[in-house]
């Protein structure tokens, strides 16, 4: 079974910190997306990562895919409220089996 | 442009009963994946659907079904349903492909008593 493991689980700080967020597994990604959800919502699409060594900004975040495409991590600079929600990694593992992470469960507090 | 839509957005059933699920994808997407999310965990993979058949499954019990129409939108079935089936489903819509990015809907949220 093909697992993504996401760390830490939940994560509360201050506005205004830094943070990162990591999706890891023992098989080799095909690619990877992250995505944010929110309350009563469905997840949102924010990047996709294919290339190993890849680096991705979207304004204050920045996403790293791992040189052997096993990790990726997320970090955000100045964290704002608005930046609350859940944090789920997905990948395909290059097999079209379609797998999300167990999520981050991230809170701005103001 | 319609993003992925759902319906209902929110259902009550009993267990036992039947339940059918709808989706219609983003326009000008052909293939439709179904997830589950239970409270507080990330979605878990059902199914997908491409050109009206079902593609991929992932560790589901056949009582968990599904049909794509030609017009692409998609509908999940669960029969007999269990307590344990109480969760938010999660409809995603993209581009037929690998990596290809998922748009979600807001999903439907299904309780059973």
């Amino acid at each position: 079974t093909q697992l993504l493991e996401q760390s830490p689980q939940f994560l509360s700080i201050q506005e205004g910190e830094n943070l990162t967020v990591y999706c890891n597994s023992s098989s080799v990604f095909s690619s990877l997306q992250w995505y944010r959800q929110e309350p009563g919502e469905g997840p949102v699409l924010l990047v996709t990562v294919v290339t190993g060594g890849e680096v991705k900004k979207l304004k204050r975040l920045t996403f790293q895919f791992g040189d052997a495409r096993k990790d990726s991590s997320l970090h955000i600079t100045a964290a704002q409220p608005g930046d609350t929600g859940l944090y789920l990694c997905r990948s395909n593992f290059g097999n079209e089996k379609l797998t999300f992470g167990t999520g981050t469960r991230l809170t701005i507090i103001p | 442009d319609a993003g992925v839509t759902q319906s209902p957005t929110h259902l009550i059933k009993t267990r036992g009963q039947q339940v059918t699920l709808r989706c219609s994808p983003k326009s000008g997407h052909d293939t439709v994946s179904w997830y589950q999310q239970a409270l507080g965990q990330g979605p878990q993979f059902i199914f997908q659907y491409y050109e009206e058949e079902e593609r991929q499954r992932g560790n589901f019990p056949d009582r968990f079904s599904g049909h794509q129409f030609p017009n692409y939108s998609s509908e999940l079935n669960v029969n007999a349903l269990l307590l344990g089936d109480s969760a938010l489903y999660l409809c995603a819509s993209s581009l037929e492909g690998r990596n290809q990015p998922q748009h979600f809907g807001d999903g439907t949220r299904l309780s059973i008593l």
